[in-house]
């Protein structure tokens, strides 16, 4: 079992839509939890960093952790096509290794 | 504000020639952090180095790779004799690690082709 599945989609929604992305993982020992978004041919940038359980908003983006199902989630609201992107889970344990471990990607479409 | 500088951006080497990937991290960050991106998979870690050391290599194949942060100048991902399943984007990131801030910032990448 990977440590981090993602599906990898591709995913296709119209303009405006709400999108839902969506993690598990499988080390219960992971506390920080990121999403990342990568656009072709560039590198990942930081969307939203979370640690442990709950909900952050920044803008229309909205990360939510439920640890308990180890259950990950990225919410856009009013999609755009600049949205268009890879969008990578990430994890890391506490107080120990640095490195990341990321899930494959979704690849999305926003279509105007 | 530069961020993570990477180059070169594009890489083609033949088989059995050597690779090198240069990262300069973020002005102020001392941690750096490599990672391999093969088609169709996500990132894979392979190490962490802080300057002069070499702190989890973990995720790095046994031969032909190597990584170095000297004190002075960039971070140096080495690849000898060179397959074609080296062929991948290797990226690099950075973070200050202070306490409260270790976000890793991500460099454009290095896309490596073998021939």
């Amino acid at each position: 079992q990977k440590e981090v599945e993602q599906d990898p989609g591709p995913l296709s929604v119209p303009e405006g839509a709400i999108v839902s992305l969506n993690c598990t993982y499988s080390n219960s020992a992971f506390q920080y939890f990121m999403w990342y978004r990568q656009y072709s041919r560039k590198g990942p940038e930081l969307l939203m960093y979370t640690y442990s359980s709950g909900n952050k908003e920044d803008g229309r983006f909205t990360a939510q952790v439920d640890k308990s199902s180890k259950y990950i989630s990225l919410f856009i609201r009013d999609s755009q096509p600049s949205d268009s992107a890879t969008y990578l889970c990430a994890t890391k344990t506490q107080g120990g290794s640095e490195k990341l471990v990321f899930g494959k990607g979704t690849k999305l479409t926003v279509n105007p | 504000n530069a961020g993570v500088m990477q180059n070169p951006r594009h890489l083609v080497r033949r088989r059995g020639q050597e690779a090198r990937l240069r990262c300069s991290p973020m002005k102020g960050h001392s941690h750096v952090y490599w990672y391999r991106q093969l088609p169709e998979e996500g990132l894979k870690f392979m190490v962490y180095l802080q300057k002069e050391n070499i702190i989890d290599e973990s995720g790095m194949p046994k031969e032909r790779f190597s990584a170095e942060f000297p004190k002075e100048g960039p971070s140096i991902l080495r690849i000898q004799q060179v397959v074609r399943g080296d062929s991948a984007a290797y990226f690099c990131a950075s973070s200050l690690k202070l306490a409260g801030e270790d976000t890793q910032y991500f460099g454009p990448g290095t896309r490596l082709t073998v021939l």
